[in-house]
């Protein structure tokens, strides 16, 4: 039973645009959501957090967004650069364990 | 300050042999973290140390999985007479308590295939 669902693969943006992660979760407990960013033959690096008491937090380009009532956070990058280029996971905290979703590889083309 | 560290990075081993992989989690973090990423798959947790708490188990996919912190530092994963299906990368993670907000720190993984 996936928890904590990326519905898409891959998304591919143009630079300087805005990209848009998304991620679906079932278990109305989850108090706490994470965005991690993952290299090739990198262990994946924290970006970015929002505890379910809000529904936005604001980090620079990165933004993420949750809709309690849909089970449902995106993560907002703008504008992306080549750089962004990776594995993007997003991530439930449950009594202290992480359920992560499947990834979205994200490519940002110059 | 140094990271979280794995070793060995890649390990390649014969069906039905037992491994060893090793996590050394940042100085003074008190949680560590076992995740393993199959090909094409998300992170799933395997296993959770938490101080001197008994460890959370609930994602270790059989009896033949099984892993220790010694001293609350380093910490072994051991699978006993590998499967093809094992083969995975297996993450390393450790956070300095387990309060809600603290983020986890991953180590860059070992990379197991079971031949």
């Amino acid at each position: 039973d996936q928890q904590v669902k990326q519905n898409s693969p891959s998304l591919s943006v143009q630079e300087g645009r805005i990209s848009i992660l998304n991620c679906d979760y079932t278990n109305s407990m989850f108090d706490y959501f994470l965005w991690y960013k993952k290299y090739p033959a990198e262990g994946p690096t924290f970006l970015i957090s929002i505890s379910s008491i809000k529904d936005k937090n604001e980090d620079g380009r990165f933004t993420v967004f949750l809709n309690k009532s849909a089970k449902h956070l995106s993560l907002h990058i703008v504008p992306s650069q080549p750089g962004d280029s990776a594995v993007y996971f997003c991530a439930a905290k449950n009594t202290g364990k992480l359920i992560f979703g499947q990834g979205t590889t994200l490519q940002v083309k110059p | 300050g140094a990271g979280v560290s794995q070793s060995p990075s890649n390990k390649v081993t014969e069906k039905g042999k037992d491994v060893e992989l090793r996590c050394d989690p940042i100085s003074g973090h008190t949680a560590l973290y076992w995740y393993r990423q199959s090909l094409g798959q998300g992170l799933e947790f395997l296993i959770y140390f938490q101080g001197n708490s008994a460890p959370d188990k609930s994602g270790l996919p059989s009896d033949r999985f099984s892993a220790e912190r010694t001293g609350g530092s380093v910490s072994t994963l051991t699978i006993q007479r590998t499967q093809q299906e094992d083969s995975a990368v297996y993450l390393c993670a450790s956070s300095p308590a387990p309060l809600p907000y603290n983020e986890q720190f991953f180590g860059p993984g070992t990379r197991l295939t079971v031949l």
